[in-house]
């Protein structure tokens, strides 16, 4: 299985400032065929389903605020909130669609400093 | 707007089979993968596995041998069976469609089972 390892394990950040979430696959999940990196990016509040933030490493989905951005290539990626809002707390989990069966990453909480 | 729904016990014994059902609600089941996801408590992610409208299946080789994933497409539904089940597995259970049979974009609310005697 292609093991997904977040870091930090938590991070805590000021309102209205970055935050970042790195991402690393023990292999690539580059299809060089169509260039598309088979990865996306959770969002999960305490109590509810994950919601999916991003896709193909960097498309944001329908209604996601554009304060979310998603980035990297190959086995690191990113994902980043620019400008950090208290609706925000929350755990943000990645995961690989490259090569079955699909893995998520262990999850970084994010908290208001 | 699409919905999912799990229904299903919230107790198990050990050894026992667990079944679960998702009610796709607000959509038609036809198209799209169908997938079943476990999160114990305090933890990551788990993919159990999908199932397509048309009947095609995958599972999670971890636990392949005892999930059992079928669709009735006639009630809009697809189900989970899970057998020998053990305190490990307790977990919330989500339902979920995967676009293309990739990235999970609607969610089930989600089913806490617990597993004890």
């Amino acid at each position: 299985d292609i093991v997904m390892t977040q870091s930090p394990d938590s991070l805590a950040v000021s309102l209205g400032e970055r935050a970042t979430i790195n991402c690393k696959s023990s292999q690539s999940v580059l299809y060089s065929s169509n260039n598309k990196n088979y990865l996306a990016w959770y969002q999960q509040k305490p109590g509810q389903p994950p919601k999916l933030l991003i896709y193909w490493a960097s498309t944001r989905e329908s209604g996601v605020p554009d304060r979310f951005s998603g980035s990297g290539s190959g086995a690191e990626f990113n994902l980043t909130i620019s400008s950090l809002q208290a609706e925000d707390v929350a755990v943000y989990s990645c995961q690989q669609y490259y090569r079955s069966p699909p893995t998520f990453g262990q999850g970084t909480r994010l908290e208001i400093k | 707007q699409v919905q999912l729904q799990e229904s299903g016990p919230g107790l198990v014994k050990p050894s026992e089979t667990l079944s679960l059902t998702c009610t796709v609600s607000g959509g038609s089941i036809s198209s799209y993968y169908w997938t079943w996801i476990r999160q114990p408590p305090g933890k990551g992610l788990e993919w159990i596995g999908y199932i397509y409208y048309s009947g095609s299946t995958n599972s999670n080789p971890s636990l392949m041998s005892r999930v059992t994933i079928s669709v009735d497409t006639s009630k809009n539904q697809f189900s989970l069976k899970l057998s020998s089940m053990t305190a490990a597995d307790t977990a919330v259970y989500y339902c979920a469609r995967a676009e293309l049979g990739y990235y999970l974009d609607v969610w089930g609310q989600g089913t806490l089972v617990t597993v004890s005697s």
